[in-house]
């Protein structure tokens, strides 16, 4: 039971290119989370999906898109990246009970240069 | 409203004292107060949460004391330890309402051996 997987661990990109970060649970979790992590900041949500084929846009969604085509599969695509899309990326899930047990991946670090 | 302030930044502790962190909220919506322990490198971890019909709840050295007329609520590290030493985050939500939990900032805990 590995968990949450979050790939890559650590990225470079350059400004105005796309890439995608994969996330993938094996708890069988209807709920998933993306969030972003700034330096002396708390997490903030971008998107989260209730299920497969559903997904809903959190507090921050702007220069970012999700799919959700799978139950296990969440990944979070940046098109045009921009150098304020530097930041870690944290991908959660949880069961469909207690809102505030979320189970958090690695996380995967984003420079944008 | 959304806000969730979390004090201190920082805290440096010796081994075996006591450690506390607070936060304090503004929408009455919320009801329920997880805290989440990050290490570095790693993502959060889900420690101890708290809804709001009792006013205090303990999981061994880790207690969580809510106060809800005053919208506060502390965690308190009893006889804290080096492993302790990590980032901690409070958070709030509103079980029926929005997938968004709110963050706050995050408190860095040195314990000093």
């Amino acid at each position: 039971n590995a968990g949450v997987t979050q790939t890559p661990k650590f990225r470079i990109l350059k400004i105005g290119q796309s890439m995608t970060l994969q996330c993938t649970q094996d708890m069988n979790h209807n709920y998933m989370y993306w969030y972003r992590q700034d330096p002396g900041m708390g997490l903030k949500l971008i998107y989260y999906s209730v299920g497969a084929g559903i997904t809903d846009k959190g507090e921050v969604p702007n220069g970012y898109n999700v799919s959700r085509s799978t139950t296990e599969d969440f990944p979070l695509r940046l098109e045009l990246a921009a150098p304020s899309q530097t930041s870690v990326y944290f991908c959660a899930s949880r069961a469909g009970t207690a809102k505030e047990t979320q189970y958090f991946g690695p996380g995967t670090r984003l420079l944008v240069l | 409203q959304q806000q969730v302030k979390q004090s201190p930044q920082s805290l440096i502790v010796q081994k075996g004292g006591i450690s506390i962190i607070n936060c304090a909220y503004e929408n009455t919506a919320f009801d329920y107060f997880p805290w989440y322990q990050q290490f570095p490198g790693k993502g959060p971890a889900l420690l101890i949460a708290i809804r709001p019909d009792v006013s205090e709840k303990k999981e061994g050295r880790f207690t969580i004391s809510f106060n809800k007329s005053a919208k506060q609520f502390s965690l308190h590290i009893m006889d804290s330890q080096p492993g302790d030493s990590a980032t901690y985050f409070c958070a709030a939500g509103d079980q029926g309402g929005s997938e968004k939990l709110v963050f706050g900032k995050g408190t860095k805990l040195t314990v000093n051996p």
